[in-house]
């Protein structure tokens, strides 16, 4: 199974501040068709998981443009350029490239 | 709009089964796969499977293989997974989640709680 590492697990921001989670994969999620199959979720409290970022770098509907994702091969990244109240939670990452999809432990992000 | 409601919390013993329905509307049931994937007490997300709601194709995630059963009926737009022989580490909210091809699980059941408990 691939295995995926988030870091931090633990995030304290400031409001209008960015953020940066970082996360990792035992092997590359480059497709041989060039997109990279990895996954944003945020998990809110209280709340299911929602959708953020798919294929590395491309923001879900509905998605603020605050949020972005980046990375290849191995290691990828997520952003918030200026973080908001409403942005607290716990962040996943998530490989799709093979089953079983496997999540990174999560990042809780707190304000 | 599209919308996945699941069925009520559970509380089972020790080695029973538990059977977790997902109703699907708000777009063509035949057309995305349904996904599971749990998350225990206070830990992170596991994913279970899938299945396919259109052929009723699955794919288990091999840990539990042997022991999840999904199963669809296409004519009320509903996925059921079952889970048997039950362990107090079965605890867990038990959420479905659309998948779209490639590009991740869209949208998630509000989740059922499975208590293991004897």
């Amino acid at each position: 199974d691939i295995v995926m590492t988030q870091s931090p697990l633990s995030l304290p921001v400031t409001p209008g501040e960015p953020a940066s989670i970082s996360c990792r994969s035992s092997q590359s999620l480059l497709h041989r068709n060039g997109d990279n199959y990895l996954d944003w979720y945020l998990q809110k409290p209280g709340q299911s998981p929602q959708l953020l970022v798919y294929l590395g770098s491309n923001r879900a509907s509905g998605v603020p443009d605050r949020f972005s994702g980046s990375g290849s091969g191995t290691e990828y990244t997520l952003r918030i350029s200026r973080v908001e109240a409403e942005d607290v939670g716990v962040y996943y990452c998530m490989q799709a490239l093979q089953t079983p999809y496997t999540f990174g432990q999560g990042t809780k992000l707190e304000i | 709009q599209v919308q996945l409601v699941q069925s009520g919390a559970e509380v089972k013993k020790p080695g029973a089964s538990v059977k977790v329905s997902c109703k699907a509307s708000g777009y063509t049931f035949s057309g995305h796969y349904i996904d599971w994937v749990r998350q225990a007490p206070g830990q992170g997300l596991e994913w279970m499977g899938w299945i396919n709601p259109n052929s009723g194709g699955t794919n288990y995630a091999q840990k539990f293989q042997g022991r999840v059963t999904m199963t669809r009926d296409t004519s009320i737009s509903t996925v059921y997974m079952e889970l048997s022989r039950l362990r107090y580490d079965d605890t867990a909210i038990y959420y479905c989640a659309r998948e779209i091809a490639v590009a991740g699980l869209d949208h998630w059941g509000r989740g059922t709680l499975v208590a293991v408990s004897s």
